[in-house]
Parts: C-alpha cells; structure tokens; sequence
C-alpha cells in the first residue's frame, strides 16, 4: 500500500498562475481532506470531502477550489495563485472522522512569487 | 466551536532527560476525540495516539505516555528518557463527532529538540 501520496512534491509559481494539486489514497478512505501549514499557525483545514462528489469548506477556504470525482483521489486547485498561499499543503484521508486517525501525505512545498 | 492550545512552542532537554508536551483543548461537545501526531524533519506527520473523551485512563506505550484529565481538559504528553529520534514538532488534535461539521482541530504545535 502507497498509502497517501501527494503530487508535486514542490513547486515555484508566479503570482497569478494557476495549479492543481493531485492527492490519491489506496486505503478505501471515505474522508479527504486538504491542510495548510504554515509557521506558527499549526495545520488548517482548507477543504474536505465525505465521499465521493461531496465537498466542504473548511477553515480556510478562500482562494482554493476541491473537486473529488473518484473516491481516491482529492484535487486542490489555486485559479489565481497569490503569496500569501505560498506553504506547505498536506492531503489525509480517514475511514471516517472523529472516531479514525488521518493519514497524512507527505506534503506539497508552494512557493508563490 | 472547538480550541486546541500547545502552549510550549518550544523545548529543548538533554538526551535522556523526561519531557511533557502540553495540550489544553475547549470543546462543549461531551463526545470527541483526542490525538497526538509527530512531524519529524522529514515533514510527514506521524498518528501516535487516538483517545475519546469517555476513556480517561492514561496510556503507555513504551518510553511514551499521555495523562488525560478532563476535569483540566487537559490531554499532555511525557517522552522518558528522551532520544536525539524524538526531535520533532508534536501536534495535538481535537475531533468532535458533530454530523456535518465535522473536522480535526489542531493546535499550533511544540518544537521539540533533543539535544545529544
């Protein structure tokens, strides 16, 4: 089992391009979801999924769109990247909330100019 | 809505030494969850434990130990005889069982150095 993996593993973009995010799990997970880490803040959550078509916001959501058409895979896209998104974005995924612990990818390194 | 503080943003001990991470947590829900993870230089992050508000007994597991108090809504964290492997940032966590608001609230996290 790959577990989480997360693609790219770093990327450079300009103000203003645009990106996607690729996070894929082979756990059967129905819950996804996409963190931001950023120094001193901890991890915050951007959006989540609770199964396959369905999506949420979370904390963070502003500046970032999710889609999740197959159960295994969690797309994060940037439309319009601006600095202050430049982080590290982790992807998890649990059988299900509360009750389960996430599994986390090994993160994404942005870096927005 | 639910709070999880880490205090201690950094620590350092010598190796050997005994550690304890804090974690205070707020949440007006009687059912929730309660993790630890570790994020080692290698930027993964790591589930070391999973406890739920109805199971206050504290847990070992090796050189590792957790105190769960909910009369403090306390939920720390003790590495005995610490080793240079333990340097990493410690995250703790909250999860409430809230149908469809449900999320993993995580504090800001503890640096720990393990100095050799």
């Amino acid at each position: 089992n790959a577990g989480v993996t997360q693609t790219p593993k770093f990327r450079v973009l300009k103000t203003g391009q645009s990106m996607t995010l690729l996070c894929a799990q082979d756990m059967n997970h129905e819950y996804m979801y996409w963190y931001r880490q950023d120094p001193g803040m901890g991890l915050r959550l951007i959006h989540y999924s609770v199964g396959e078509g369905t999506t949420a916001k979370g904390e963070v959501p502003d500046g970032y769109n999710v889609s999740r058409l197959k159960k295994q895979n969690f797309l994060l896209g940037l439309e319009s990247a601006a600095p202050s998104q430049t982080s590290v974005y982790f992807c998890a995924s649990s059988y299900r909330v509360g009750t389960n612990e996430q599994f986390f990818g090994p993160g994404t390194r942005l870096t927005v100019l | 809505a639910q709070k999880v503080t880490q205090a201690q943003t950094e620590i350092s001990v010598v190796e050997k030494e005994d550690v304890t991470l804090d974690c205070v947590y707020e949440t007006r829900d009687t059912t929730y969850y309660l993790f630890w993870y570790k994020q080692p230089p290698s930027g993964e992050l790591v589930f070391l434990i999973r406890r739920n508000s109805f199971d206050e007994q504290n847990e070992i597991s090796g050189r590792y130990s957790w105190n769960f108090q909910k009369s403090t809504s306390s939920f720390n964290f003790t590495i005995t005889a610490s080793q240079v492997v333990d340097s990493a940032v410690y995250f703790c966590a909250l999860s409430v069982l809230n149908f469809g608001n449900e999320k993993l609230t995580f504090g800001t996290g503890t640096r720990l150095t393990i100095i050799p």
